[in-house]
């Protein structure tokens, strides 16, 4: 079964500074990948997605993402982030033909001023 | 256009008692899932429904669980006997029948069981 992991829970970092949240998964043939961003009281949006192709993919707000097969990461990064990304961030993969989402649990990235 | 409805937005519950969580998928949407999420953890998937299909229960936690979603379209969760263990954010997506396509999440419903 496939399984993701989110390393870090929390993320405290300054307004404007850079930011990275990682994401490995169990190792498949074929993998989609997608970050999630849930905003407080509201819903999971997607942030990005990979599917083929170029391993570096850009999401909206800023953020991007690098697919790494060898590590079997797939990192979140921002040069430099808002106070309004403050929120929870969700790494998901979907493998082997499936149709269900795995997701990690969760980082949540708390940009102070 | 509308997004993914889900009600009620909160329900509090006695211990013992059933709750129905309804979810009002995106028009045209013939996959839909169910996720639960626990305080401080990730997104657990219960069940997923695609057109006619039987449905994959693989994730119910026990026979409390099920669900049912009628004419294709607005599907309802039915927790029997409540536990306080399922106090959490049910979550439910929709999405397009492809394994590439992202989830359009609704905002949830929070259970708690007393």
């Amino acid at each position: 079964a496939q399984s993701v992991t989110q390393l870090d829970s929390q993320v405290p970092v300054f307004e404007e500074a850079p930011v990275e949240l990682r994401c490995n998964y169990s190792s498949s043939v074929s993998v989609y990948l997608f970050w999630y961003v849930q905003y407080p009281n509201q819903g999971l949006q997607l942030l990005l997605k990979y599917l083929s192709g170029s391993t570096l993919v850009k999401g909206i707000n800023g953020f991007e993402a690098e697919f790494n097969k060898s590590q079997t990461s797939f990192h979140l990064r921002k040069p430099s982030v808002h106070i309004s990304d403050t929120a929870e961030y969700f790494c998901a993969v979907i493998s082997g033909g499936s149709y269900i989402p795995t997701f990690g649990r969760g980082t949540s990235l708390i940009v102070h001023p | 256009g509308a997004g993914v409805s889900q009600s009620p937005s909160n329900k509090v519950t006695e211990k013992g008692k059933d709750v129905e969580l309804r979810c009002d998928p995106i028009s045209g949407h013939t996959a839909l899932y169910w996720y639960r999420q626990r305080l401080g953890q990730g997104l657990e998937f219960l069940i997923y429904f695609q057109g006619n299909s039987a449905p994959d229960k693989s994730g119910l936690p026990s026979d409390r669980f099920s669900a049912e979603r009628t004419g294709g379209s607005v599907s309802t969760l039915t927790i029997q006997r409540t536990q306080q263990e399922d106090s959490a954010v049910y979550l439910c997506a929709s999405s397009l029948a492809r394994s590439y396509s992202p989830l359009h999440f609704g905002n949830g419903t929070r259970l708690t069981v007393t």
